[in-house]
């Protein structure tokens, strides 16, 4: 079964842009989760989709946001980019609901983001 | 903000277990205990969870105390490719990363 896959790898843009990823999750599941991670703060997660609805969020600014797709595929997108948006962001997925108990979530390589 | 302790590096010696601290003091009675490890720039890579048995899988053994306020990562025979941060999550909906254990093994 093919992981998660994220695109694109590495992406370069400038303060004020906006920037969309992509993130096509296993096979079979419903549940998507983005986190954040830079070097200051650590892994934080940004929010989970689950049936093409948002069911819990983070602590992000409105800049952040997302969406799922009826195939379960998802993309964030970040608005008006800042220098501190610079980080890995990372996609999740996992089989079961969100906002039940947590399942076990598989992720993905990853999105290296840098703002100039 | 993360719910669990663990100690911030800790070193192994390819071919010895390498044993793993958590402690969860305020862990709830539905939560499961996780663990994580990610090696650099990679995405977290899943080891094994538990709610209240220990449990064991091809990776790793987890043991969880009585009380469930902490818990260990066993991994049998560290390789050099064990390299990596180790995180121990206590899950509800979201997965809470606190700054993990860095176990380097050495040759």
């Amino acid at each position: 079964k093919a992981g998660v896959t994220q695109t694109p790898r590495y992406l370069i843009k400038t303060r004020g842009q906006q920037v969309t990823l992509s993130c096509s999750p296993i096979s079979g599941h419903r549940s998507v989760s983005w986190y954040q991670q830079t070097p200051g703060q650590g892994l934080q997660f940004l929010f989970e989709y689950f049936s093409e609805t948002q069911r819990n969020k983070g602590n992000f600014p409105g800049r952040f946001s997302g969406r799922q797709f009826s195939n379960s595929r998802s993309e964030m997108n970040v608005s008006t980019l800042e220098l501190g948006d610079s980080a890995l962001y990372l996609c999740a997925s996992s089989g079961l609901a969100g906002g039940m108990i947590a399942d076990t979530q598989y992720f993905g390589p990853g999105t290296r983001l840098t703002v100039l | 903000d993360a719910k669990t302790t663990q100690p911030p590096s800790m070193d192994c010696a390819e071919g010895r277990a390498a044993n793993l601290p958590c402690n969860h003091s305020t862990i709830s009675g539905n939560e499961y205990v996780y663990w994580y490890r990610q090696i650099h720039s990679q995405g977290p890579q899943y080891i094994i969870h538990g709610l209240k048995n220990n449990e064991t899988n091809e990776m790793a053994s987890l043991i969880i105390t009585e009380d469930r306020k902490s818990s260990t990562l066993i991994l049998p025979h560290a390789t050099l490719r064990d390299t990596a941060v180790y995180y121990c999550i206590v899950s509800d909906y979201k997965l809470s990363f606190g700054a993990g254990t860095t176990v380097t093994v050495r040759a």
